[in-house]
């Protein structure tokens, strides 16, 4: 059972850059990709981007296009998202979550990660 | 940018049936998910493809989608159902989105 394990709660200034690390316990090929979702406090869940593992392809939300990246490394099976030009806005837990090979449905989950933008 | 509206809170007594429903444009094309989150957790997949059902999920959750709306369906809510709901899909550009999100409280 593959699991998903992200890194511990990061604060940051306003202006500078985050990078949250999912690390899985196995990359399975074919179209398995990883998600990363966001969730402010008492907010709804928000899709941010996803990267297909096997290509490195990703596509993110027009919203975050300017300052977001998402890079996976094959060698430590490791996905990471980085979100720079920090606003308080940002504040906000973030999600890694997965899908293997032909299934169409991101149904692993990280436990989150506490990002909290504050000067 | 593109939006699936769901109702903010369904409420229903205990073995009762809890209907949540999830509006967008682009479901008579694409496929509906459901999640379950609790306080505190991350979200669980509880429906998949608009009607299957995880393995470990019970039988009480089920889902249907026609034209522009997807539901879900508790059937015989219990009280460890309370939870927030959200719908998920993904647009024309096949990016993906959240529903607005629907608080289920069974009492």
């Amino acid at each position: 059972q593959m699991r998903l394990v992200q890194s511990g709660p990061e604060v940051a200034e306003p202006g500078t850059s985050v990078r949250v690390s999912c690390k899985t316990s196995q990359f399975t090929f074919g179209n398995s990709a990883v998600q990363w979702v966001r969730q402010t406090r008492g907010h709804r869940l928000e899709w941010i981007g996803w990267v297909v593992l096997v290509t490195g392809n990703t596509d993110y939300a027009q919203k975050f296009q300017e300052r977001l990246t998402i890079t996976r490394d094959m060698s430590t099976t490791t996905v990471y998202m980085e979100l720079s030009s920090l606003r308080s806005e940002d504040t906000a837990v973030y999600y890694c979550a997965a899908k293997l090979g032909a299934s169409t449905a991101f149904d692993i989950w990280g436990q989150g990660t506490m990002v909290t933008v504050s000067s | 940018s593109y939006e699936l509206t769901q109702p903010p809170s369904v409420s229903v007594s205990p073995g009762q049936t809890a209907r949540i429903t999830c509006s967008g444009d682009a479901l008579p094309k694409k496929y509906a998910y459901w999640y379950q989150q609790k306080s505190g957790q991350a979200p669980v997949l509880v429906i998949y493809e608009d009607n299957k059902r995880p393995s470990g999920i019970p039988e009480r959750f089920s889902g249907s989608s026609s034209g522009t709306m997807a539901t879900l369906t508790v059937s015989g809510a219990q009280v460890e159902d309370e939870a927030d709901y959200y719908c998920y899909s993904t647009d024309s550009n096949g990016k993906g989105v959240f529903g607005t999100g629907t608080e289920v409280t069974v009492l």
